[in-house]
C-alpha cells in the first residue's frame, strides 16, 4: 500500500537557521508529490509540488524540496527560517494515474527567537 | 478568486445525532475530494467525485457516512448517529481534475461529539 512517511514529529529551530523536513515515500511507481503548511486553524496551503523533471522544486515563501529517487526522499528545505513559519507541515503522494492524496503525520516546526 | 469553503466552520454534536457538512469548491473545478483528520495526525482520504458522480468511496469509515454532489457543484457529506470517534476535522478540496492538477484546500469544519 502507499505510505508517506515523515519521521520527525516536532522540530524546533532558531531563527535565521536553515531547516530541513524529511519525506520518505512508498509506491510502486514514482507518485506525484506535494508539501502543504497547515497554521493552527488554516486550511492546508500547497507549499511545492513536484510531478517529473528537474528534482530540485522551488516553492512559495522561499522554500524548496528535492526528490531523490534512490532515497524515495522529498525533503523540504528552507536556508533561513523566520519566525512566521511556524506551523505544521505535511508532505503527501499521489499515484500519477490516482486521484487521493495520501499524506504523512505531519511535522510540527517551532521557530525560536 | 474565492477559495474553497466550507460550512459550518465548528459543529458541536450529542452522541447519536446526524449531522450535515457543506463544501463549497472552487468555481470550475471538476473534482472534490472529503478528507478526515483526527487530532494529531495527517488528513486521511475519504471520498472523491468528479462532476456529481461519485468515484471512489473507499475511505468512508462506515455507512453511517455518505456524501453527495448533486450538481456537481457544491457537496455535503452527512454522518448519521455519530459516535464519538466520528470527532475529527473534516477538509474538503477541489481541483481542476486533470491528471496533474492540484487540489486546493478549505478551512475545514471541526467537528465535537460529546
Amino acid at each position: 500500500a502507499q505510505s508517506v512517511t515523515q519521521p520527525d514529529i516536532h522540530i524546533t529551530v532558531s531563527e535565521g537557521a536553515s531547516l530541513e523536513l524529511r519525506c520518505n515515500y512508498s509506491y510502486g511507481a514514482t507518485p506525484y508529490l506535494f508539501w502543504y503548511v497547515q497554521s493552527p486553524g488554516q486550511g492546508l496551503q500547497l507549499l511545492l509540488k513536484y510531478f517529473s523533471g528537474d528534482t530540485l522544486v522551488q516553492g512559495i515563501k522561499g522554500f524548496e524540496a528535492e526528490f531523490k529517487r534512490s532515497q524515495s526522499s522529498f525533503n523540504l528545505r528552507k536556508p533561513s527560517v523566520h519566525w512566521s513559519d511556524a506551523a505544521e507541515y505535511f508532505c503527501a503522494g499521489r499515484e500519477p494515474d490516482g486521484n487521493k492524496l495520501v499524506f504523512g503525520a505531519g511535522t510540527i516546526l517551532r521557530v525560536k527567537s | 478568486g474565492a477559495g474553497v469553503s466550507q460550512s459550518p466552520r465548528y459543529k458541536v454534536a450529542k452522541r447519536g445525532q446526524d449531522v450535515a457538512l457543506r463544501c463549497d469548491p472552487i468555481s470550475g473545478h471538476v473534482s472534490l475530494f472529503w478528507y478526515q483528520q483526527a487530532l494529531g495526525q495527517g488528513p486521511e482520504f475519504l471520498t472523491y467525485f468528479q462532476n456529481e458522480a461519485q468515484l471512489d468511496k473507499s475511505g468512508l469509515p462506515s455507512d453511517r457516512f455518505f456524501a453527495e454532489r448533486p450538481e456537481g457543484s457544491v457537496s455535503t457529506l452527512k454522518i448519521q448517529r455519530t459516535q464519538q470517534e466520528d470527532s475529527a476535522v473534516y477538509l474538503c478540496a477541489s481541483s481542476f481534475g486533470g491528471l496533474v492538477d492540484t487540489q486546493y484546500f478549505g478551512p475545514g469544519t471541526r467537528l465535537t461529539v460529546l
